[in-house]
Formats: C-alpha cells, structure tokens, sequence
C-alpha cells in the first residue's frame, strides 16, 4: 500500500523557517516526480513545488520562488521542503504527493505563521 | 501561466440526480486534466486522469469528458457520499507542473 506521511509543521513567526518531510513506502520513490500542494484554511487547493526523480529538476510557484527550497533523498525515500522567510499567508495545510497518473496524497501537516 | 476556472461555485442537487460540473483552462491542456474530491477534514481523492479515465476504485457513475479547455465532470446518480468539493487540475507533460481550478461543492439540496 502506498503511504506518503508528512511532519514537520509547527507555529512560527513571520520570518521564520520550517523544514517539512514526507516519508514514502509501497512504491519505489526514486521512480516518481514528488511535489508539495498546499491549502489555507477554508481554501482551494495551490501546488507548491515539484521535484524529479533525481533530484536533478526543480519547479516552484511564484508565491514562493526564492523562499522554499524542494530536495529529496531516495535512499531514505523521503522528501523535504525547507521553508524560509515565513509570511502569514503561508499559513496552510502542506500535502506531499506522487506525480499522476498513479498519484497518492499524505494527510498533511499544518503550518501556521503567526506572531 | 494557465489559469482553471470551475463552475458552478456551489451545486445544489437531490440525492439520485445527475450532477454536472464545469472546468476551463485559459489554454489548451490537451487532455492532460484531472479531477479531485475532498471531504472535510480529508486528503484530495483522485477520481479522473487523462480527461476521461476513471482512477482504480472509482465507481462509473464518475465520468469525465472534454479535451483542449473545455472539461466537465458528471455523477450520473448523486449517492449521499458524494457531497464533497470537487477540484480540477491540469497537469503539463514538462515541466509537470499543476494548477487547480477553485473548486465546486456539491450540496444536498
């Protein structure tokens, strides 16, 4: 069974730094684009990041370009989102995902900007 | 940068009718479209990729159709368990970059 598990969130303070984690067991991580998918309070879904098999290819949203850095380490089938330069409305819930067509979703792990 | 409109905002339908949702890309996406439901307090669940192919586990009355930018999304016969939001998403060959429209909840009406 695929499972994706996220940690990491916590509360900080604008202008702070977070690193989340996602840990990947079932499917053979280092096969599959990885990204990161966000969602505020009561709001849509917003990709974040994505990440290539190898590490070797990275992508970001415009809302975060410059402040969050995507990496993965295949052989702990984990991927990792370094957070830096927190505002308040990167408040949200973060989801890893596996890339479709096969996509799985973790449950998330809430990250809260607050002072 | 491809922007995903959904419609209706909110659909208000009796238990057994057809539900139809709506999705737009302001470009072509090919067929590279996918559908989402949420539930509260719940991970998006995959229902559609590819425009039209049901994800493993999806029950029939669950139908996509479109190509290019207009997409819609049928129930054909609304069960209690599929009051949700429901999402689109296009996603690019490469960079596989993915945008979601802003959602449609489907409510009892």
């Amino acid at each position: 069974e695929v499972q994706l598990v996220e940690s990491g969130g916590v509360v900080v303070q604008p202008g702070g730094s977070l690193r989340l984690s996602c840990a990947a067991s079932g499917f053979t991580f280092d096969d599959y684009t990885m990204h990161w998918v966000r969602q505020a309070p009561g709001k849509g879904l917003e990709w974040v990041s994505l990440i290539s098999w190898d590490g070797g290819s990275t992508y970001y949203a415009d809302s975060v370009k410059g402040r969050f850095t995507i990496s993965r380490d295949n052989s702990k089938n984990s991927l990792y989102l370094q957070m830096n330069s927190l505002r308040t409305e990167d408040t949200a819930l973060y989801y890893c995902a596996k890339d479709l067509p096969t996509t799985a979703w973790g449950q998330g792990t809430l990250v809260t900007v607050s002072s | 940068e491809i922007v995903m409109t959904q419609s209706p905002a909110t659909l208000s339908v009796s238990p057994g009718e057809r539900a139809t949702l709506s999705c737009r890309a302001s470009q072509s996406v090919s067929s590279n479209l996918a559908w989402y439901q949420q539930k509260p307090g719940q991970a998006p669940r995959l229902l559609i990729y590819g425009a039209s192919t049901r994800a493993t586990g999806i029950p029939a009355r669950f139908s996509g159709s479109g190509s290019g930018t207009e997409f819609t999304l049928t129930i054909s016969s609304l069960q209690s368990e599929d009051f949700a939001v429901y999402y689109c998403q296009q996603y690019n060959n490469w960079p596989p970059t993915w945008t979601f429209g802003q959602g449609t909840k489907v409510e009892i009406k």
